[in-house]
């Protein structure tokens, strides 16, 4: 069964760059699927930020693709999102999710659990 | 980008109550859709995609219907573990878009 876990910093300062890492289980990240990230700032809905394909090839949301690189490495089964630039309204509890492949393909069949992230100096 | 207009924004109901959500787009996404639950600080999870299908493992107490702008997500009888937030998204084009989000409570 696949699992999705993010990682890394929980507190980014004012104009930096969030780094996440999305640590795929049980299953390929060569598999016929697209992985996204989405976010959620507290207490209000869901922002879809990007995708990637194990080739490489991305789809970004326009609202941050200026600010957006997702990126995948094959080796370690897992992938990345970099955000630059942030402000306080980056701060969000930012999912991984893995795209549903076949029929329903662009719906998120599998999640993290989520990390907070907060941009305070 | 597509825009989604989830209603109502709450809604109470009792335990076995049969309670729709509805979801309208602002064009046409045939029927490109999914909707999810999510409990408090948890993830989404996926309930049900192109508009009518039930995802492997969910209950068949919930149901989508709709295609074109308007969907709505039906629970035939509430159950304790429903009650929860509950978001549609559109995978008709990028990009991908969420409405606003149902909080479903007691009531």
């Amino acid at each position: 069964q696949v699992q999705l876990q993010e990682s890394g910093p929980g507190l980014v300062k004012p104009s930096g760059t969030l780094s996440l890492t999305c640590a795929v289980s049980g299953g390929s990240i060569s598999s016929s699927n697209w992985w996204s990230w989405i976010r959620q700032p507290p207490g209000k809905g869901l922002e879809w930020i990007g995708e990637i394909y194990h080739s490489g090839s991305t789809n970004y949301n326009p609202s941050l693709k200026s600010r957006v690189t997702i990126s995948v490495d094959k080796s370690k089964n897992q992938f990345s999102l970099k955000l630059s630039s942030v402000t306080a309204a980056d701060t969000a509890v930012y999912y991984c999710a893995r795209n549903k492949d076949g029929e329903g393909s662009g719906a998120f069949d599998i999640w993290g659990q989520g990390t907070m992230v907060t941009v305070s100096s | 980008v597509i825009w989604m207009t989830q209603s109502p924004s709450l809604l109470s109901a009792s335990t076995g109550d049969r309670v729709t959500i509805s979801c309208r787009m602002s064009q046409g996404i045939s029927s490109y859709l999914a909707w999810y639950q999510q409990k408090p600080g948890k993830a989404p999870e996926l309930l049900i995609y192109a508009a009518s299908t039930l995802q492997s493992g969910v209950p068949s107490r919930f149901s989508g219907s709709g295609s074109g702008t308007d969907f709505t997500l039906t629970i035939s009888c509430l159950q304790s573990e429903d009650f929860a937030t509950y978001y549609c998204q559109q995978y008709y084009s990028f990009p991908r878009t969420f409405g606003q989000g149902t909080k479903v409570e007691i009531k």
